[in-house]
């Protein structure tokens, strides 16, 4: 079956440091990968979508590269803030359109 | 932007009972879901509606049952709530089926069901 796997273990970094999270996948040869953030108590948002011909892509901070060779991507955020703490999580569109499969997520904390 | 309200934040019930989780999008979105998060667990699919009166099963439709009466209102039902049932509750829509289609949440219904 699939599997999307994020570290499910929380990330500490300190403000200014670059934060890198890693989701790998498994069975699958998505066209397109997904980043989410989620703050306590409330929806998943939006925030980047890579194509698998990207190897790379960038929001302001953010920047997302795409290995499908190593079926993983690599999120990260670059002078980090404490505001940034939250969970990331990744996502793909498995089996059929409709259908957008999440990984566990990965907790980041910035400290001062 | 786009709005995606579920009715309820907090809702506690007792097994048996039958419950309605209701959500409401306004950009006119083809495609509603309904997820669950639980810890360690991550977002899994319940059910999803890619057109009024359609709906498909997701990765864990057992126990629950879906409405799609109107193109803007997406229900889930639990028949008899039990209390592994309890958890957050997400509803999401999406413009249309595409690959590349992001979704948009609503804040979530944590459910309790003692």
């Amino acid at each position: 079956s699939q599997k999307i796997e994020q570290n499910s273990e929380a990330l500490n970094i300190q403000e200014g440091k670059t934060a890198t999270l890693t989701c790998n996948y498994t069975n699958y040869s998505p066209a397109y990968l997904q980043w989410y953030r989620q703050d306590p108590g409330r929806g998943p948002v939006f925030l980047l979508l890579i194509r698998e011909n990207e190897k790379e892509k960038r929001k302001e901070r953010l920047k997302v590269t795409f290995d499908t060779t190593l079926k993983q991507s690599l999120f990260h955020i670059t002078a980090s803030q404490p505001a940034d703490s939250a969970t990331y999580l990744c996502a793909l569109y498995t089996g059929t359109a409709s259908k957008l499969t999440f990984g566990t997520g990965t907790r980041l904390q910035v400290t001062l | 932007d786009v709005k995606v309200t579920q009715s309820s934040r907090y809702l506690v019930k007792r097994t048996g009972e039958k419950v309605f989780l209701e959500c409401v999008q306004d950009m006119d979105h083809e495609n509603m879901f309904w997820y669950r998060q639980d810890p360690g667990l991550g977002l899994r699919l319940i059910y999803f509606s890619y057109d009024v009166k359609m709906k498909e099963k997701g990765d864990i439709p057992e126990g629950y049952s879906v409405s799609r009466e109107k193109k803007e209102r997406f229900s889930l039902i639990l028949e008899s709530a039990s209390t592994n049932q309890t958890s957050m509750y997400l509803c999401a829509s999406s413009f249309g089926g595409g690959l590349n289609e992001k979704l948009f949440f609503g804040s979530g219904t944590q459910l309790s069901v003692l």
